[in-house]
This record gives structure tokens, C-alpha cells and sequence, in this order.
């Protein structure tokens, strides 16, 4: 198994622009989440999905928007970045099983650097 | 409001040692703990899960323990290696009112540094 990938690995963007983050797991885990980490910050969740068809907003999800067609693929979308997005993003995955959630993994991070 | 910190937030210490770093959440309501490893300028790795109903758990030279009363887990070192030096990250997650989630509260992190 690949586990959690993450394309690209660098992005600069200048304000204003849009781009997709790509995320995709071939693991078939249900959960899928995007983090954002910040210095002295640690990480907070963006957007989350417990499945296919099925998105909720996490602590910080104003910019951004996310759509879950697949179980594999989990996009994070930046409608028009501000310099404020600059960041490292995380996406995760996690499966359930026997009533509970377990161990959640991550994939390698985007950085991505708004001008 | 769920908060979650580490402290030391940076920590060095000799080969061989074994050490604790240390994780407080302000809301014994979890649902889970996760401890994880982060290297320089890399993702997260999973090193141990801590549902609510466990105390610890174990994995080769670590141990995690959990006591929900008190708001605090530890994570346990065992005979420290330079390969251990990384950031460790506690994760605190939240109890599922009305629905299954498996978010993620963070702290800020240790960053261990074990020394030749």
C-alpha cells in the first residue's frame, strides 16, 4: 500500500489564485481529514469526511472547500488564496472497525506559500 | 473549549536515558489519544492509540498511559537512541456527540533531542 499521498509537495501561489490540493489513500478507510500546521500553532483541522458524499467543517475552514466523490480521493480546494494560507497541509485517513475509530495516518504534507 | 499541551516544549537529553514527555487536555470527555513522531520538515507518523476505555498501551520501547481523571498521559522512553530525536505530538480526540468523527486536537509538540 502507497497509504496517504499528497500531491503537490511544494506550491507557491500568489494571492488571489485558486489551486487544488490532492489527497488519496488506497487503504479504503472511511475517515479522511485535512490539518493545516503553523509555527507555535500545531495543527487544526480544516474540513473532515466520515465517507463518500459526506463533508463537515473542522476549526478553520474559512478559504477552503472539500468534496468526497470517492472513498480514495479527498481534495482541499483554495478559492482565492491569501497570504494567511500559508502553510503546511496534512491529510489524513483513518478506518473504523468494531464500533470505534482507530489510529489515524498521515500523509507527507504540502507546503504551499502564498505571495 | 478542548486544549492540549506539552511541556517541556523542547527536551535533550543523553543516549541511553529513558525519559517521559508529558501531554494535559483541559476535558477528560475523549474519545481518544494519539501519540505521534513528526521529523524535520516530514508528515506525522502514528507511534500509539489510547482509546478512552484503556489505561496504556505499548510498542516496543515505548508506552503511553492515560488517566482521563487528571487530564494527562505520558509517553515513556525507553533507553533513548539518536534515532528517537524528533518533535512528539499528543492528539486529543473528542467525544462523538451525535455522530461518528475521529477529529484530532493537537498539542504543540516536544522536541526531543537525544544526544551521542
Amino acid at each position: 500500500n502507497a497509504g496517504v499521498t499528497q500531491t503537490p509537495k511544494f506550491q507557491v501561489l500568489k494571492t488571489g489564485q485558486s489551486m487544488t490540493l490532492q489527497c488519496a489513500q488506497d487503504m479504503n478507510h472511511e475517515y479522511m481529514s485535512w490539518y493545516r500546521q503553523d509555527p507555535g500553532m500545531g495543527l487544526r483541522l480544516i474540513h473532515y469526511s466520515v465517507g463518500a458524499g459526506i463533508t463537515d467543517q473542522g476549526e478553520v475552514p474559512n478559504g477552503y472547500n472539500v468534496s468526497r466523490s470517492t472513498t480514495e480521493d479527498f481534495p482541499l480546494r483554495l478559492l482565492s488564496a491569501a497570504p494567511s494560507q500559508t502553510s503546511v497541509y496534512f491529510c489524513a485517513s483513518s478506518y473504523w472497525d468494531r464500533g470505534t475509530y482507530n489510529e489515524q495516518f498521515f500523509g507527507p504534507g504540502t507546503r504551499l506559500t502564498v505571495l | 473549549k478542548q486544549e492540549v499541551t506539552q511541556i517541556p516544549a523542547a527536551l535533550s537529553v543523553p543516549e541511553g536515558e529513558n525519559l517521559v514527555l508529558n501531554c494535559s487536555f483541559t476535558d477528560s470527555a475523549i474519545y481518544n489519544l494519539q501519540w505521534f513522531r513528526q521529523d524535520p520538515g516530514k508528515g506525522l507518523t502514528s507511534l500509539l492509540l489510547i482509546q478512552s476505555s484503556q489505561r496504556e498501551q505499548t510498542s516496543g520501547r515505548l508506552n503511553a498511559s492515560l488517566d482521563k481523571s487528571s487530564g494527562r498521559s505520558t509517553l515513556y522512553i525507553a533507553a533513548s537512541q539518536p534515532g528517537d530525536s524528533a518533535t512528539y505530538l499528543c492528539a486529543v480526540g473528542p467525544p462523538n456527540y451525535g455522530g461518528a468523527t475521529n477529529k484530532l486536537i493537537f498539542g504543540t509538540g516536544t522536541l526531543l533531542a537525544v544526544q551521542p
